[in-house]
């Protein structure tokens, strides 16, 4: 069966200081991946989606950046992180060629931005 | 272009109650439909979806949605509510055929009380 590992679950950072959240697939080959990040009282954004290895798209400019160095590796990235990069961010995937399952999602990450 | 409209951040009801939570949607091709729901602190899990096929979705929990193409709207109900059904819940769409991002509703919180 496939599943998602994300993590980690919290963490704290100070301002200025870099990023890297990782997200893994296991159990599938080819997967479409991608970045959410849900601020606190505020819908899902989608910031990043990847339909294969080195193809990042991007959905917001920002601070973040993405990528995917192995087919079921995706990594969310930062050099200097700001106060409003604070947020939930949730790891999904679903099958390459259409989202007709849906998306499953990893546990999420809490990063508070101090 | 897809989009969902979600009626009501917050719905509060009753243990033993009628849950309803409504959800709009447009898209320019016929739609997959999805219900989300997402406990605190954690990622966000299937529901149900919609595809092709019958209009009335069953899903995990005791939750059903039905797809009206005339109203455009993707209802997710549950004839009674239970403590543990409080959470925040998410409708999403997604266009058919070939690659498309999952579109979500900006949410729905709901509370049970006894």
């Amino acid at each position: 069966s496939q599943t998602i590992h994300q993590w980690p679950a919290t963490l704290v950072q100070p301002v200025g200081s870099p990023l890297s959240l990782e997200c893994t697939v296991e159990g599938t080959s080819n997967p479409n991946l991608y970045w959410y990040r849900q601020a606190a009282g505020r819908g899902l954004q989608l910031l990043f989606y990847s339909v294969g290895i080195g193809q990042i798209s991007s959905e917001v400019p920002q601070n973040l950046s993405a990528s995917r160095p192995q087919d079921r590796q995706f990594i969310l990235s930062s050099k200097k992180l700001l106060l409003s990069d604070s947020g939930f961010y949730l790891c999904a995937w679903s099958e390459l060629g259409g989202p007709e399952g849906g998306y499953t999602f990893g546990s999420g990450t809490r990063l508070t931005v101090v | 272009a897809q989009s969902v409209t979600q009626l009501g951040s917050h719905v509060s009801v009753s243990e033993g109650a009628l849950v309803l939570l409504r959800c709009n949607y447009s898209s320019s091709v016929p739609p997959y439909l999805f219900w989300y729901v997402q406990y605190p602190n954690q990622g966000l899990q299937l529901l149900l979806k919609y595809t092709t096929g019958a209009t009335l979705v069953k899903g995990i929990n005791g939750f059903e949605a039905e797809f009206k193409k005339s109203e455009t709207s993707f209802h997710l109900t549950k004839p009674s509510a239970h403590m543990s059904d409080a959470a925040e819940y998410f409708c999403a769409v997604s266009g058919s055929g070939g690659y498309n991002k999952l579109i979500f509703g900006a949410g729905t919180r709901l509370a049970v009380h006894p």
